[in-house]
């Protein structure tokens, strides 16, 4: 069975502060990782994902993520944090089982303090 | 890119009536397209994939007669809620892959609606 850790419900940091939102998974099949990002009350949009190739990976707003297969994890990173970073983010891997499906971690968090 | 529509992004009803969210893709064609629940500050949990001109698949534990799912075309699946019951409260997202782009692409995400039994 597959499944999406996010260690950390909510990261607390200062603006322009570095933040890491850590994503660790497992899975008996070869699986795609995602980040998503969730404003209030709206859908989830894409940051960025990891299909193959480069490990690590660039998205949108300046986060990336690194794809570690030793360690099965997907962390994401920004170097520096600003206020409109503040929302929901979910780490996300989908997996072939005779239908593309997609499951969500628990979700992290994220709040930029002044 | 492409993108994914939900209607109605808001919805209030009273206890025991049915109400049905619409899923669209706008510019693709989607031959399975997903619903998910999203309870307030939890992750978002798989209730079904939706299948174009097939029965729907549910998640364990998802009452198919609860969640009647309907994908009668290739940019439309709706799902509804019947009888709903102030616990059927929630967000429900649906989201679909663009077969364009390969079915090992992302999901592109409709807006959500919020749902609530009164």
């Amino acid at each position: 069975a597959q499944s999406v850790t996010q260690l950390d419900s909510q990261v607390p940091v200062f603006e322009e502060a570095p933040v890491e939102l850590r994503c660790n998974y497992s899975s008996s099949v070869s699986v795609y990782l995602f980040w998503y990002v969730q404003y209030p009350n709206q859908g989830l949009q894409l940051l960025l994902k990891y299909l193959s190739g480069s490990t690590l990976v660039k998205g949108i707003n300046g986060f990336e993520a690194e794809f570690n297969k030793s360690q099965t994890s997907f962390h994401l990173r920004k170097p520096s944090v600003h206020i409109s970073d503040t929302a929901e983010y979910f780490c996300a891997v989908s997996y072939d089982t005779g239908g593309f499906k997609t499951i969500f971690g628990a979700g992290t968090r994220l709040f930029v303090k002044a | 890119g492409a993108v994914v529509s939900q209607h109605p992004s808001r919805v209030i009803c009273k206890s025991g009536t049915s109400v049905k969210i619409e899923c669209r893709s706008l510019d693709f064609q989607a031959t399975t397209m997903f619903w998910y629940r999203q309870f307030p500050k939890q992750s978002l949990m798989l209730m079904a994939t939706s299948n174009e001109g097939s029965k729907a698949t549910y998640e364990q534990g998802v009452e198919k007669d609860k969640f009647l799912i309907n994908h009668a075309s290739l940019t439309l699946s709706t799902l509804t809620v019947t009888s709903a019951h102030p616990e059927d409260s929630s967000f429900y997202i649906c989201s679909a892959r663009d077969p364009r782009a390969g079915l090992n692409t992302e999901a592109f995400f409709g807006q959500g609606t919020r749902l609530t039994v009164v």
